[in-house]
């Protein structure tokens, strides 16, 4: 398998379930992130890993905890979620975090949050 | 202010029009442009990558940058059906981890 690839697919999950997404990247990249998409709303940054340690934390409420066990491996625990957390989870790796390094992104995770 | 404006469209056109896509920013430390195409149901993918202000072609796709106005574009020549996706510019400052994204543009070619 290539490239990034993400599971679930789809989560369909009440307000007290605890669930995981998972992330694998198979190319070698040091960096990998999480990024919340929301209809009709831009990309937002979640969190960042670089070498299995965090880097970025945007303000991210404390019901989504991020794991990187491993460069190639990035999970995002959920617990207590909200209905507005319901969104296109995306990860992505970059071989670093200099500016020229692309990111490349999974499939998504579509999460509802009922 | 947002960071990144782009037009969410929706775009309509038919077939082999020429399409043109634009994002404006206000931050001038933005120094790399990419567009990334997103289509139903997938995570977006990078279409096209430039640093410097002019035109970069690749196949039926041209990317501008116009780093003086903070503006930049992606035509599409000769477009078709396949292209109907959601369109995204994106830029960085500095570091990776400082990926900034418009909203998205959705295009749709109709045969």
């Amino acid at each position: 398998e290539t490239g990034v690839t993400q599971t679930p697919r789809h989560l369909v999950m009440g307000m007290t379930n605890k669930k995981s997404l998972k992330c694998e990247q198979h190319l070698g990249h040091n960096a990998m992130y999480w990024y919340k998409q929301s209809a009709k709303k831009p990309l937002e940054l979640m969190f960042v890993y670089s070498l299995e340690e965090r880097v970025e934390n945007n303000s991210v409420p404390s019901r989504f905890s991020p794991e990187c066990p491993n460069s190639s491996h990035l999970f995002l625990h959920l617990h207590t979620l909200q209905p507005e957390d319901s969104a296109l989870y995306l990860c992505a790796s970059s071989q670093g975090l200099i500016g020229t390094d692309t990111q490349y992104f999974g499939p998504g995770t579509r999460l509802t949050v009922l | 202010q947002k960071e990144v404006e782009q037009d969410p469209g929706p775009l309509s056109v038919p077939e082999g029009a020429i399409v043109s896509l634009n994002c404006t920013y206000s931050n001038s430390a933005f120094q790399y442009f990419m567009w990334y195409r997103q289509y139903s149901r997938k995570g977006p993918e990078l279409l096209m990558y430039t640093y410097s202000s002019g035109n970069k072609e690749d196949g039926r796709f041209t990317a501008q940058v116009d780093k003086s106005s903070k503006y930049i574009s992606l035509f599409i020549r000769d477009s078709q059906p396949s292209d109907s996706a959601t369109y995204l510019c994106a830029m960085i400052a500095g570091s990776a981890r400082q990926l900034t994204f418009g909203s998205g543009t959705q295009l749709t070619v109709l045969p």
